[in-house]
């Protein structure tokens, strides 16, 4: 199984600055087809998740642009240009090149 | 709307059964792979299965093989997930959730299970 790890876990930050989310695959996430299987969703409390970014740097419908993804391969990036109130919740990053589909633990962002 | 609805949730004894529907509504359901994705309380999100457009496919994560199914009726714009011999382990809310260009880019509300004498 591809294990995704995530960092860090808890993130407090200060509304109007930028953070970054890191996560790592244990084996590259690079389809065939020229695309990293990778995404990134937003758990907002007491609400289901939500997709952010899908193929690794493709922003979702409705996710705000601030909100970034890069990397390839084994190593990837969420970025928010400015934290907002609205951006607090859990981060997951997902592989879904190989069953089973696998999530990183979870990276918690908190307003400082 | 674009929407997923989850129901047959509920309390169950270990060793019991229960099956879960998600039904779908707004959009062409056979296009898509559809998963379902598990979340024990205070816990991060676990992927439990996945099964192809036409069901042809399918994949169950392995802590739920033989015990767990994943099906669908294309007809009935419902995906389902049969559930046998339960541990308690197996508390969570099960969220369904539809596939595009890799992302589950439509979730459900999800539906509690509760496993517990």
């Amino acid at each position: 199984d591809i294990v995704m790890t995530q960092s860090p876990l808890s993130l407090p930050v200060t509304p109007g600055e930028p953070a970054a989310i890191s996560c790592r695959s244990s084996q590259s996430l690079l389809h065939s087809n020229g695309y990293n299987r990778l995404a990134w969703y937003l758990q907002k409390p007491g609400q289901s998740p939500q997709l952010l970014i899908y193929l690794g740097s493709n922003r979702a419908s409705g996710a705000p642009d601030r909100f970034s993804g890069s990397g390839a391969g084994t190593d990837f990036t969420l970025k928010i240009s400015r934290v907002e109130a609205e951006d607090v919740g859990v981060y997951y990053c997902m592989q879904s090149l190989q069953a089973p589909v696998t999530f990183g633990q979870g990276t918690r962002l908190e307003i400082k | 709307e674009v929407q997923l609805v989850e129901s047959g949730g509920g309390l169950v004894q270990p060793g019991g059964s229960l099956r879960l529907s998600c039904v779908a509504s707004e959009f062409i359901f056979s296009n898509y792979w559809m998963h379902w994705v598990r979340q024990a309380p205070g816990k991060g999100l676990e992927w439990v299965a996945h099964i192809k457009q036409d069901g042809s496919e399918v994949y169950h994560v392995d802590s739920v093989k033989g015990r767990f199914t994943i099906s669908r009726d294309n007809a009935k714009n419902s995906l389902y997930l049969q559930m046998n011999l339960l541990r308690g382990e197996d508390t969570a809310v099960y969220y369904c959730a539809r596939v595009r260009d890799g992302g589950l880019d439509i979730w459900g509300h999800g539906t509690l299970v509760t496993v517990s004498s």
